[in-house]
């Protein structure tokens, strides 16, 4: 089983929609959880991240946690054609080293 | 603002070659790592260092070899190119702490032929 889990896609949506990424974790005792964006031939960048339970909202985007099922999520209000990337899940394991596990990564697409 | 930045966008090397790869942060981060991106294979991890001289090893860490003479920098050795590390390579540097991101370079696309 991979520590950090993510479908792959790509998932489509069309413009306006909402766009629900999700993502499983291994490591019961992860302690924060991150979720980057990457833009094609782009590094990762950081939307939003989260570490208690429930739900932390910033603009469009919704981080959504359940510690107890090991999952997190990201939606995406009102999709636009800009939020066409891949979103990649990052889990702070147990220890205290800084060391994030990545997700192999989600790519949405938003159709016009 | 944080800022990594990465010695080269792009990087073409003969097989054989020795490569140096490097990346600076300007935030006293403690910590630096190295990964690779392929398509299909994710983001996997190569090295990271925690202080100045200290590293550990990652997911991947054949073929490849690390230094970190002072806090700001974070170098990446390929001693002997092989075609099979043609790749994007992304550092990042963070705090140490559990709620601290990671701030990712531009990424260095190197190709070996």
């Amino acid at each position: 089983q991979k520590e950090v889990e993510q479908n792959s896609g790509p998932l489509s949506v069309p413009e306006g929609a909402i766009a629900s990424l999700n993502c499983t974790y291994s490591d019961r005792g992860s302690q924060s959880f991150f979720w980057y964006r990457q833009y094609s031939g782009k590094s990762p960048e950081l939307i939003m991240f989260i570490y208690s339970n429930g739900d932390k909202e910033d603009g469009r985007f919704t981080a959504q946690l359940n510690k107890a099922s090991q999952y997190v999520s990201l939606l995406i209000r009102d999709s636009q054609p800009s939020d066409s990337a891949t979103y990649l899940c990052a889990v702070r394991g147990s220890s205290n080293t800084g060391k994030l596990i990545f997700g192999q990564g989600t790519t949405l697409q938003v159709k016009p | 603002d944080v800022k990594v930045t990465q010695s080269s966008r792009y990087l073409v090397k003969r097989t054989g070659e020795k490569v140096f790869l490097e990346c600076v942060q300007d935030m006293d981060h403690e910590n630096m790592f190295w990964y690779r991106q392929d398509p299909g294979l994710g983001l996997r991890l190569i090295y990271f260092s925690y202080d100045v001289k200290m590293k550990e090893k990652g997911d991947i860490p054949e073929g490849y070899s690390v230094s970190r003479e002072k806090k700001e920098r974070f170098s990446l050795i390929l001693e002997s190119a092989s075609t099979n590390q043609t790749s994007m390579y992304l550092c990042a540097s963070s705090l140490t702490g559990g709620f601290y991101e990671q701030y990712f370079g531009p990424g260095t696309r190197l190709t070996v032929t």
